[in-house]
């Protein structure tokens, strides 16, 4: 079965703040896709980042950044140097190989950032 | 059009009456989904399709959530006798399905559905 949990459900933090949301994931597949998606309060899902389960290679986009852990099943995501339009709530979601390849998505975490 | 377009965009109807909602894909994404938000909470995979036809339904709730897609195109949601918990956000995307490599999926802006 997978599961996604994100244990933190909102953190609040000042504008210029480092935050680190995280993910952690289950799954009895070899292959398979995690994914991050932002949703501001618009409503809107939009795309962040997939990265499939053979490459751990961390990945740096600007002030994003993300740590893919196979050994602890993480997929945790920073922004650094947060900004007031980072304010959102974030998805992590996993994705197995073949099949439907249907999202399985955590609870999401609100992120607030202060000015 | 550019992206996923969902209607309507809200829809408020009384309890025991029937509601569709209409997802438009992205042109030439061959997979298309639907997934419900609760207030809160993350999404919950509904149904798949491929092309016209739905390989996977394992998410729909009962058998009072049907759906369909046509010309390989546009997809309805039907609920059937709404109950107070189908109150939700439901939320279409469509993804490129290549075969290898998951394809990201875009999703619309969603209908949300209150049922009084």
């Amino acid at each position: 079965a997978q599961k996604v949990t994100q244990a933190q459900t909102e953190i609040s933090v000042v504008e210029k703040e480092d935050v680190t949301l995280d993910c952690v994931y289950e799954t009895r597949d070899t292959t398979y896709y995690l994914f991050w998606y932002k949703q501001p309060p618009s409503g809107e899902l939009v795309f962040l980042i997939r990265r499939n389960s053979f490459d751990e290679q961390n990945e740096i986009s600007g002030r994003y950044s993300w740590n893919f852990q196979k050994s602890t099943s993480s997929f945790n995501f920073t922004i650094t140097a947060s900004q007031v339009v980072d304010s959102a709530v974030y998805f992590c979601a996993l994705s197995e190989a073949g099949g439907s390849e249907k999202l399985v998505f955590g609870k999401g975490m609100k992120l607030t950032v202060n000015p | 059009g550019a992206g996923v377009s969902q209607s309507p965009s809200n829809k408020v109807t009384e309890k025991g009456k029937d509601v569709e909602l209409r997802c438009d894909p992205i042109s030439g994404h061959t997979a298309l989904y639907w997934y419900r938000q609760r207030l809160g909470q993350g999404l919950e995979f509904l149904i798949y399709f491929q092309g016209n036809s739905a390989p996977d339904k394992s998410g729909l709730p009962s058998d009072r959530f049907s759906a369909e897609r046509t010309g390989e195109s546009v997809s309805t949601l039907t609920i059937q006798r709404t109950q107070q918990e189908d109150s939700a956000v439901y939320l279409c995307a469509s993804s490129f399905k290549l075969g290898v490599g998951n394809q990201p999926q875009h999703f619309g802006d969603g209908t949300r559905l209150s049922i009084l």
